[in-house]
């Protein structure tokens, strides 16, 4: 799997929108770019995948650039309780004969400040 | 249950004991995944069963650990002759499927091993 660039914090005050960037130059075609999420003790959650379009569900919206190679997660309003680790994974999808485990780097910890 | 249940929560075991690690996915979850994160590190992937079968285990770090999956639900991770090295947070994952759509990942909350 393609190997991510994430920053390894970031603050952010309370009600406005956390932007993470994740950079993955070297994605394949034939993998997604998945986000999770870790707070403090307790087990990774998913909060959003895509493959080429923008997502968004009721957590976040998850940009991608046209070429590919980076994309964004948005908290559009932020609260203490999304203070956590972020996790930018790229994963292949479609291929047999290729490794489906998720591959964790170490993320970026958001600070959501008061 | 709704979600990834593992079982014990702590576990503390003396160096050289046998230990198991029980996890139970989410109902009619295909892929099962098993991984291990140490203080201040992201997880790291040990092992992955489609159905019955590990289909990947590239990821077990030697062979005290072992990992099975008789039915297709519960998986038991099992460690041999415990080192001071393995403790660690036991983390255990389902997903519907293991390709294609339904592939999000959902985990459990994990078995906090300490070897003394």
């Amino acid at each position: 799997d393609a190997k991510t660039t994430q920053p390894p914090s970031m603050d952010c005050a309370e009600g406005r929108a956390a932007n993470l960037p994740c950079n993955h130059s070297t994605i394949s075609g034939n993998e997604y770019v998945y986000w999770y999420r870790q707070i403090h003790s307790q087990g990774p959650q998913y909060i959003i995948h895509g493959l080429k379009n923008n997502e968004t569900n009721e957590m976040a919206s998850l940009i991608i650039t046209e070429d590919r190679k980076s994309s964004t997660l948005i908290l559009p309003h932020a609260t203490l309780r999304d203070t956590a680790v972020y996790y930018c994974i790229v994963r292949v999808a479609i291929s047999s004969g290729s490794a489906r485990q998720l591959t964790f780097g170490s993320g970026t910890q958001l600070t959501v400040l008061p | 249950g709704a979600g990834v249940s593992q079982t014990p929560s702590n576990k503390v075991t003396e160096k050289g004991k046998y230990v198991e690690l029980r996890c139970d996915p989410i109902s009619g979850h295909t892929a099962l995944y098993w991984y291990r994160q140490s203080l201040g590190q992201g997880p790291e992937f040990l092992i992955y069963f489609q159905g019955t079968g590990a289909a990947d285990d590239s990821g077990l770090p030697n062979d005290r650990f072992f990992a099975v999956r008789p039915e297709g639900s519960v998986s038991t991770l099992k460690i041999q002759r415990t080192e001071r090295g393995d403790s660690a947070v036991y983390l255990c994952a389902s997903s519907l499927y293991a390709v294609g759509g339904g592939t999000e990942a959902f985990f459990g909350q994990g078995t906090r091993l300490t070897v003394v």
